[in-house]
Parts: structure tokens; sequence; C-alpha cells
């Protein structure tokens, strides 16, 4: 049982080219989050999807794109990265959304020259 | 935007001793929850309270929320050099968390 993955660990990007960050999880949860965590300024909440079929935005979604491929697997795409990406990732994933406990991913760490 | 926010920034104590934090929040909550992530790493959840609940304990964790002033302390008792961590506390907005910003804990030895 491994819980919520990601890949990759490390990433750097020049301005302008794109990439998608992998989620997975084994706990047959039905919502999955995508967080960014800069110094200072906690989690911020960047698309979430509540159930499998469906993604919504959360607080900071612009430049991102999201995908819930399966119930496992919820992918998060930078289509054209920008330095005010830099930030480390998180993916999580609860049995619900909201009132529930969130497990969380090792994260990615992201770099954008 | 963040609901919670955390006091203090920062707490550096000595092995042994006792860390409380604060988080205050703005809006009416339905539960309230505590995450730590270690350096470099994801967050844990460490407790969850709910709106009706006034304290709760876990281990060397006491937990205790005050709706009327719409905020909770973490207690950590008899701290470890393992509990150097940062501590975030988490509360409920349209079906989602809302993060504050943290306490980073520093245990030493």
């Amino acid at each position: 049982n491994a819980g919520v993955t990601q890949t990759p660990k490390f990433q750097v990007l020049k301005t302008g080219q794109s990439m998608t960050l992998q989620c997975a999880q084994d706990m047959n949860h039905n919502s999955m989050y995508w967080y960014r965590q800069d110094p200072g300024m906690g989690l911020r909440l960047i698309y979430y999807s509540a159930s499998e079929g469906t993604t919504d935005k959360g607080e900071v979604p612009n430049g991102y794109n999201v995908s819930r491929l399966n119930k496992r697997e919820f992918s998060l795409r930078l289509e054209s990265a920008a330095p005010s990406q830099t930030s480390v990732y998180f993916c999580a994933s609860s049995v619900l959304t909201g009132l529930e406990t969130q497990y969380f991913g090792p994260g990615t760490r992201l770099l954008v020259l | 935007s963040q609901q919670g926010e955390e006091d203090p920034q920062a707490l550096s104590i000595q092995e042994g001793e006792n860390a409380t934090m604060n988080c205050s929040y703005k809006t009416s909550i339905n539960n309230l929850q505590w995450y730590r992530q270690n350096s470099g790493r994801g967050l844990v959840h460490l407790i969850l309270i709910r709106s009706n609940e006034r304290e709760k304990h876990s281990g060397r964790l006491r937990v205790t929320l005050d709706t009327s002033k719409k905020s909770s302390s973490l207690l950590i008792t008899a701290s470890r050099a393992a509990d150097t961590a940062s501590y975030f506390c988490a509360t409920d907005y349209d079906y989602k968390l809302s993060f504050g910003a943290g306490t980073t804990v520093t245990v030493r030895a």
C-alpha cells in the first residue's frame, strides 16, 4: 500500500516549456487535489476532483490544467511554464471532499528558469 | 484565500518542554484539522476536531477548539527532536480545505 505517489520528484524547466506532473493513489479515494506550496504562504489549492469524471478550479488555477484519468490517477499540466510557477507541488486524496482527512504525496519540486 | 492563520510563525523549545501553537480562522467551520510537515516531505494528518467538540487528545497531542473565538490550539507535550517540523491548521470551506501558513517548531537537544 503505497498511499499517494507523485512523479517526478524534481524537475527543471525553461520558461515556455510544458510538462505534466503525475499523481496516483491506491486507497480507493474518490477525491483528489493539487496544491502548490510557496515559502511563507502555506498550501494553495490549484484544482481538485471531487469524483472520477469531475474537476473544478481551486484558488490559483491560472496556467494549469488537470485530468482525472481514472479513479486512481490525477495529473497536473503546465502548458507554458513561467518562473512564477516555481514551487513545490503536492497531490492529495481523500475519501470525499471537504470534511475528510487528506493524504498527501511526497511532492514535486519544480524550478522554472 | 487562506482562512486559517497560525501563531507564532516560529517556535524554538528545549527537548522535554511543551510546545503550543494557535490557529485563528474567519468563518464558521464544520471541523478543523492539524497537519505536520517534516522538512522536504508531504503533510501528515495529526488530528481532526469537529465543531461540536471542545478538546481532543491523541498521544502527546492535545487540541482545543473555541468556536466562539474562532480559534484552536495544538499542544505537544514532552517534545522530542522528532517533533521538529512545520505544523498547519486546516479548516473546511465550500467542501475544500484551507491551510494556514504554518508554525515552524524546532526542538533543541
